[in-house]
């Protein structure tokens, strides 16, 4: 079983849609939470990070964090076609750090 | 803003050769870490340091060394390049942390293609 698990998706969602990415984990010992855009042919961009569980807000960005579910969400509202990417979960313990696969994002106008 | 630096955006390589990727961040972090990105395959670490002169292997090091001579600046050599090696290669820094370390600052990655 992987560490981190994450559906490639791709998503394709009209402009001004809710998008909903999801990751679920396994190790209980998880710490630092955290989601990554990707656009094409770029490095990944550090988006939202968080420490504990419940809910984050960065303006159209939300990131919850369910752990005795083993679960975190990234909720996208009013969503643009600059948000076009693709999307990475993270979580670390210690100096380990862990990363999904990758969500691919597609918001059309 | 952190600014993590990679030297190529693009390099095209031959095999056989020794091949150096540089990395250099702005924010006096304490670890640097060095990923290899294929599709499907997702991020997988090839190395990591957590100070000057001191490095881990993470979890693909064969074929590759790095070194970390000063605190800002990390380097990734692929010692004799094979076609199995052409990929996006990411440099990442972070900051330590009292129990965990903080979360990790991406370059911009160098697409190597080897022919």
């Amino acid at each position: 079983q992987k560490e981190v698990e994450q559906d490639p998706g791709p998503l394709s969602v009209p402009e001004g849609a809710i998008v909903s990415l999801n990751c679920t984990y396994s190790n209980s010992a998880f710490q630092y939470f955290m989601w990554y855009r990707q656009y094409s042919r770029k490095g990944p961009e550090l988006l939202m990070y968080t420490y504990s569980s419940g809910n984050k807000e960065d303006g159209r960005f939300t990131a919850q964090v369910d752990k005795s579910s083993k679960y975190i969400s990234l909720f996208i509202r009013d969503s643009q076609p600059s948000d076009s990417a693709t999307y990475l979960c993270a979580m670390n313990t210690g100096n380990q750090f862990y990363f999904g696969t990758g969500t691919s994002l597609t918001v059309i106008p | 803003d952190v600014k993590v630096t990679q030297s190529s955006r693009y390099l095209v390589k031959r095999t056989g050769e020794k091949v150096f990727l540089e990395c250099v961040q702005d924010m006096d972090h304490e670890n640097m870490f060095w990923y290899r990105q294929d599709p499907g395959l997702g991020l997988r670490l090839i190395y990591f340091s957590y100070d000057v002169k001191m490095k881990e292997k993470g979890d693909i090091p064969e074929g590759y060394s790095v070194s970390r001579e000063k605190k800002e600046r990390f380097s990734l050599i692929l010692e004799s390049a094979s076609t199995n090696q052409t990929s996006m290669y990411l440099c990442a820094s972070s900051r330590q942390g009292a129990r965990s370390n903080q979360p990790q600052h991406f370059g911009d990655g160098t697409r190597l293609s080897i022919l």
